[in-house]
């Protein structure tokens, strides 16, 4: 169970888009459709934005959106706010019926 | 009010053992997948074990595999963690989570977490 890899930073400035890349294998992110993505700030719990590839839970803002295409999901947030300043974490199931994160992108907002 | 509140971490010397646990309130528990997640401080998550509605199903990181072991007890609304044969990097603060389909990570509820430390 390999980490998913994800950029270790990425930045916008207020009202831009942005998209953070979460990359595995065809055991995981590419031979299913079981991607989520979490955001946690700072010495807070996560909280989940996306999940099954491209789905919003309700309460979340349609600023966030998911896709996937591969072995690669992506989640793109549009019109950057400053609250959107967090670590951002995509999480996949894998074939061997396991879970396994990547290492989580710091998302800052200029 | 949905909530979940972890117990059972402290410190423990390398090789002993720990019972995690954590109480569901607020919704009806046995509809729902659950995990153990850890994080140390100032690093990463790490997914460690998830278990389906019913207990039958369970998966555990390759980092875990043969001395953890996850549980749950429908009739109380309780998760379990049952730590062995401890280890310095099992140091983390462990949050149970609610999955909403199963053992998938769309993990909707989180815990404020438990701190598990282990040394000598």
């Amino acid at each position: 169970q390999s980490a998913l890899t994800q950029p270790a930073s990425v930045s916008g400035s207020p009202g831009q888009s942005i998209t953070i890349s979460c990359t595995g294998t065809s055991s995981d992110v590419g031979g299913y459709d079981f991607v989520s993505w979490h955001q946690q700030h700072p010495d807070k719990a996560p909280r989940l934005m996306v999940y099954d590839v491209s789905y919003r839970p309700s309460g979340v803002s349609n600023r966030f959106s998911g896709s996937k295409s591969g072995n690669t999901a992506s989640l793109t947030i549009s019109g950057l706010q400053a609250e959107d300043e967090a670590t951002y974490y995509c999480i996949s199931y894998t074939r061997s019926a396991a879970l396994v994160f990547g290492g989580g992108t710091k998302l800052t907002v200029l | 009010e949905v909530q979940l509140v972890e117990s059972g971490g402290g410190v423990e010397r390398p090789g002993g053992s720990l019972r995690l646990s954590c109480a569901a309130s607020g919704f009806t528990f046995d509809d729902f997948g659950m995990s153990w997640v850890r994080q140390v401080p100032g690093k990463g998550l790490e997914w460690v074990s998830g278990i389906n509605w019913n207990g039958v199903s369970t998966g555990y990181a390759d980092s875990v595999k043969g001395r953890f072991t996850i549980s749950r007890d429908n009739a109380k609304n309780s998760l379990y963690l049952q730590m062995n044969s401890l280890r310095g990097e099992d140091t983390a603060l462990y949050h149970c989570a609610r999955d909403t389909l199963g053992i998938r990570g769309a993990f909707d509820i989180w815990g404020q977490g438990t701190m598990v430390t282990v040394s000598s």
